[in-house]
């Protein structure tokens, strides 16, 4: 079963804008990632935040949290065409650590 | 490249046969998991294993069983195929006192025909 949904399913911008993916969640979590896959290979991590954390960045990534909607969203700004790629959340919760993942969004670039 | 490297890249197989799927966990990492993704979906849990036994298991049958090894590399096995187990199988290392953040292989992709 799928513990976080993303949203949307796809999307597609031009270069040099930003992108915005959704991702909401049905229970209570310790930690959400998102991760990055690359035309069917393997997950690549971007970022964690822990559930009593809001906002991370790392490089043109920023991740926001809200526990009380139970939901996160992931910015990319400034995107290149080699941000083309499925990005998937998932959480962990209670005393696993295993994460959960969603379906993804899929993001086209064009350049 | 995270260092987690998987065999074989490409399979394809028969309804009814077994196979073996390899993964070499990243260096200094003790704790392996496998994840099946079918096309178009997200990864599913299949196990985890640590210090060479199971620690936790997804919603797969017992044909679905695997192994670790002393040098943490891990083996996935899957008998009697189906044709619903065409999928991208993916491991990923991770350390036992840092599990929350998984480093993942590159995937095998599996064709049951």
């Amino acid at each position: 079963s799928q513990q976080g949904e993303e949203d949307p399913q796809a999307l597609s911008i031009q270069e040099g804008e930003n992108a915005t993916m959704n991702c909401s969640y049905k229970t209570s979590i310790n930690n959400l990632q998102w991760y990055r896959q690359n035309s069917g290979r393997g997950l690549v991590h971007l970022i964690l935040i822990r559930s009593n954390e809001r906002e991370k960045h790392s490089g043109r990534l920023r991740v926001t949290l809200d526990t009380s909607k139970k939901s996160s969203s992931l910015l990319i700004t400034a995107s290149r065409a080699a941000d083309t790629a499925s990005y998937f959340c998932a959480t962990d919760s209670g005393g696993s650590y295993i994460p959960t993942f969603g379906r993804g969004t899929s993001l086209i670039v064009h350049p | 490249e995270t260092g987690v490297t998987q065999s074989p890249t490409h399979l394809i197989k028969t309804r009814g046969q077994q196979v073996t799927l390899r993964c070499s966990s990243q260096s200094g990492h003790n704790t392996v998991s496998w994840y099946q993704q079918a096309l178009g979906q997200g990864p599913q849990f299949i196990f985890q294993y640590y210090r060479e036994e199971e620690n936790g298991r997804g919603n797969f049958p017992p044909r679905f069983s695997g192994l670790q090894f002393p040098n943490y590399s891990s083996e996935l096995n899957v008998n009697a195929l189906e044709l619903d187990d065409s999928a991208l199988y993916l491991c990923a290392s991770s350390s036992w006192d840092s599990q929350e953040t998984q480093y993942f292989g590159p995937g095998t992709r599996l064709l049951v025909l």
